[in-house]
């Protein structure tokens, strides 16, 4: 079984400052990993994903997450924030390669970005 | 391209009713999922569909819950009879077969979630 531990639930931060989400997993298999977003009234949108390969993984929006293995984590961050980035964001694992495998998810962080 | 529907968008009910929640995925899409996030908590698992069969159903809280993909398109979700606890977001996903692409294959594309209120 998996489980995913996001460290903060409410992070505040102003507007051009650098942030980062923290994302902890564990599990006993090999797992592909995802952040997505939720802003309000919406549904989740997929930010990224580490599937293979290149441990940087880029986003839409200017978002970046680094899979560390030997820690079991997956953080999310942004150099400059802005306001239109105020929402809250879900750290999920799948155990991948199987068809349609089911997502998994932390708790989910609440990003504030204040002018 | 059309991406994941449901409705209704919001929902309240008083407990001892029915509520039923659809959901379209995106057209070629066989895989479905069903999530919920009851208030402060987690996005969980219920279901998962491949075309109209249920592939894993692990996640569903009892038998209070149904549900179906006939034709294995549009899904339901049924809550008979309806309990406090289950109030909470619901969440449908949809993702293509993996095998078709990797890349895409693993992704899960969420509706915007029906919102359910049991009084």
């Amino acid at each position: 079984a998996q489980s995913v531990t996001q460290l903060d639930s409410q992070v505040p931060v102003f507007e051009e400052a650098p942030v980062e989400l923290r994302c902890n997993y564990s599990s006993s298999v090999s797992v592909y990993l995802f952040w997505y977003v939720q802003y309000p009234n919406q549904g989740l949108q997929l930010l990224l994903k580490y599937l293979s390969g290149s441990t940087l993984v880029k986003g839409i929006n200017g978002f970046e997450a680094e899979f560390n293995k030997s820690q079991t984590s997956f953080h999310l961050r942004k150099p400059s924030v802005h306001i239109s980035d105020t929402a809250e964001y879900f750290c999920a694992v799948s155990k991948g390669e199987t068809s349609g495998s089911r997502l998994t998810f932390g708790e989910g962080t609440q990003l504030t970005v204040n002018p | 391209e059309a991406g994941v529907t449901q409705f209704p968008s919001h929902s309240v009910i008083e407990k001892g009713q029915t509520v039923t929640l659809r959901c379209d995925p995106i057209s070629g899409h066989d895989n479905l999922y069903w999530y919920r996030r009851v208030m402060g908590k987690e996005i969980k698992f219920l279901l998962h569909f491949v075309k109209e069969s249920k592939q894993d159903e692990s996640g569903m809280p009892n038998n209070r819950f149904l549900a179906e993909r006939t034709g294995g398109t549009y899904s339901t979700l049924k809550v008979q009879p309806a309990e406090l606890e289950d109030s909470g977001v619901y969440f449908c996903a949809s993702s293509q077969d993996p095998r078709w692409g990797l890349a895409g294959g693993s992704e899960q594309f969420f509706g915007p979630g029906t919102r359910l209120t049991v009084l």
